[in-house]
């Protein structure tokens, strides 16, 4: 069964960059079918979607975060990681990784993520 | 920032039904497929519905989904407190080009 685990420091300083890794276990991240998409759920609040990206590098960021994002995969570890730079206290949450479904049928799209990891907390200090 | 809008909460007793609304637009909503995640806070949310009506692998068909015009539905029969969760609705936004959830909906099972 496919599984996914964030990690990454619980505690960033504000205006600096919070790095996080997600590893995939029981699936391929280089299988190309998928997308490895981040999320994030600020307290008290609903999830917001920062991008997702390929295992051949292509990714789609919300540009809500203003150029501040950055994703990478890492194929020989089996993982992809976020980057998140200039971070202020709006970006404490938790975050989740999870592996998403792209495409399109007819004249709409389908996107859906069917497997999440459990989500770490990162919280933005001053 | 959520851009669908959900009632923040719902309840009913064990055995009755519930609906979940999300509201949205023709760009996403509208034009796009639906899904829905069920939550409980410290785990890795599920995904219940895709597709708009398709029941993802091990949900019972006490869970049904449906879409009309620029909304979604979630439809639980047969309340179980098992049941209780937040639930998120989710969907692509194509004029924005990025996914886009609800404001999610705390299910009560009284």
């Amino acid at each position: 069964q496919v599984q996914l685990q964030e990690s990454g420091p619980g505690l960033v300083k504000a205006s600096q960059t919070l790095s996080l890794t997600c590893a995939v276990s029981d699936d391929s991240i280089n299988s190309g079918l998928y997308s490895w998409t981040w999320i994030r759920q600020p307290a008290g609040k609903g999830l917001e979607w920062i991008g997702h990206l390929y295992a051949s590098g292509t990714t789609t960021y919300n540009a809500s975060l203003k150029g501040r994002v950055t994703m990478s995969v890492d194929t020989s570890k089996n993982q992809f990681s976020l980057k998140l730079r200039s971070v202020t206290a709006a970006d404490t949450a938790v975050y989740f990784c999870a592996r998403g479904i792209y495409g399109r049928l007819g004249l709409e799209n389908y996107y859906y993520m069917g497997v999440w990891g459990r989500g770490t907390a990162v919280t933005v200090s001053s | 920032q959520s851009v669908l809008p959900q009632p923040p909460s719902v309840s009913a007793a064990p055995g009755q039904k519930v609906t979940i609304s999300c509201s949205g637009a023709r760009s996403n909503i509208g034009n796009n497929f639906v899904s829905w995640y069920q939550h409980l806070p410290g785990t890795a949310p599920k995904l219940v519905i895709y597709d708009n009506d398709k029941r993802a692998s091990g949900i019972p068909d006490r869970f049904s989904g449906s879409k009309s015009g620029t909304s979604a539905t979630l439809a639980i029969t047969g309340l179980q407190t098992g049941d209780e969760a937040d639930y998120y609705c989710g969907t692509w936004d194509s004029s924005l080009s990025v996914g886009v959830f609800g404001g999610g909906t705390k299910l009560t099972v009284l």
